[in-house]
């Protein structure tokens, strides 16, 4: 069964500094990619997504994610955050054939300091 | 702008109480989802549905019941509620034959006593 990997359940940075944030997922088949963030109080508001195509998703908030299908991950980036971006993200990956169906990782805690 | 919306943000309930959480959305989706979220387990399925008076269990249904009689709304029941019942139940919906992108409503946070 699919699974996905979030390693990092806190990742503290500083204003302005980039940062990374790792999720890697079990299978080799084919799949749809997701990344999610939840602000306190509130639902999950989609980042990006990977569908198909360019290996390289730009999202919203200048986030960005590459596809790297032989290590199986799909990481988050960005170059510079800043104190709004603090806030709880998650990865999602769904197969082809249940695409219906998202498995989430067990999220990561970004918490931007002054 | 596409919305799901849950009856409560926050519902307190004691032991024993039969809990019913309602979701809402307006995009005319086929898909709605139930899933509880708690720390350092990220969001888990409870129960999903594919169509109106269809449903599946996800990975936890256990002490959980579900309803759709209509393709806007999906309700989530707790039959006899317990303490370990206590977590955020978030709701979402999707489009049929798509690649599973789900939208979210904002959540109920739910205490049982």
């Amino acid at each position: 069964a699919q699974s996905v990997t979030q390693l990092d359940s806190q990742v503290p940075v500083f204003e302005e500094a980039p940062v990374e944030l790792r999720c890697n997922y079990s299978s080799s088949v084919s799949v749809y990619l997701f990344w999610y963030v939840q602000y306190p109080n509130q639902g999950l508001q989609l980042l990006l997504k990977y569908l198909s195509g360019s290996t390289l998703v730009k999202g919203i908030n200048g986030f960005e994610a590459e596809f790297n299908k032989s290590q199986t991950s799909f990481h988050l980036r960005k170059p510079s955050v800043h104190i709004s971006d603090t806030a709880e993200y998650f990865c999602a990956v769904s197969d082809h054939d249940s695409s219906y169906k998202l498995i989430f990782g067990s999220g990561t805690r970004l918490l931007v300091r002054p | 702008d596409v919305k799901v919306t849950q009856s409560s943000r926050y519902l307190v309930k004691r032991t024993g109480e039969k809990v019913f959480l309602e979701c809402v959305q307006d995009m005319d989706h086929e898909n709605m989802f139930w899933y509880r979220q708690d720390p350092g387990l990220g969001l888990r399925l409870i129960y999903f549905s594919y169509d109106v008076k269809m449903k599946e269990k996800g990975d936890i249904p256990e002490g959980y019941s579900v309803s759709r009689e209509k393709k806007e709304r999906f309700s989530l029941i707790l039959e006899s509620a317990s303490t370990n019942q206590t977590s955020m139940y978030l709701c979402a919906s999707s489009s049929a034959g798509g690649p599973g992108e789900q939208f979210f409503g904002p959540g109920t946070r739910l205490t049982v006593l």
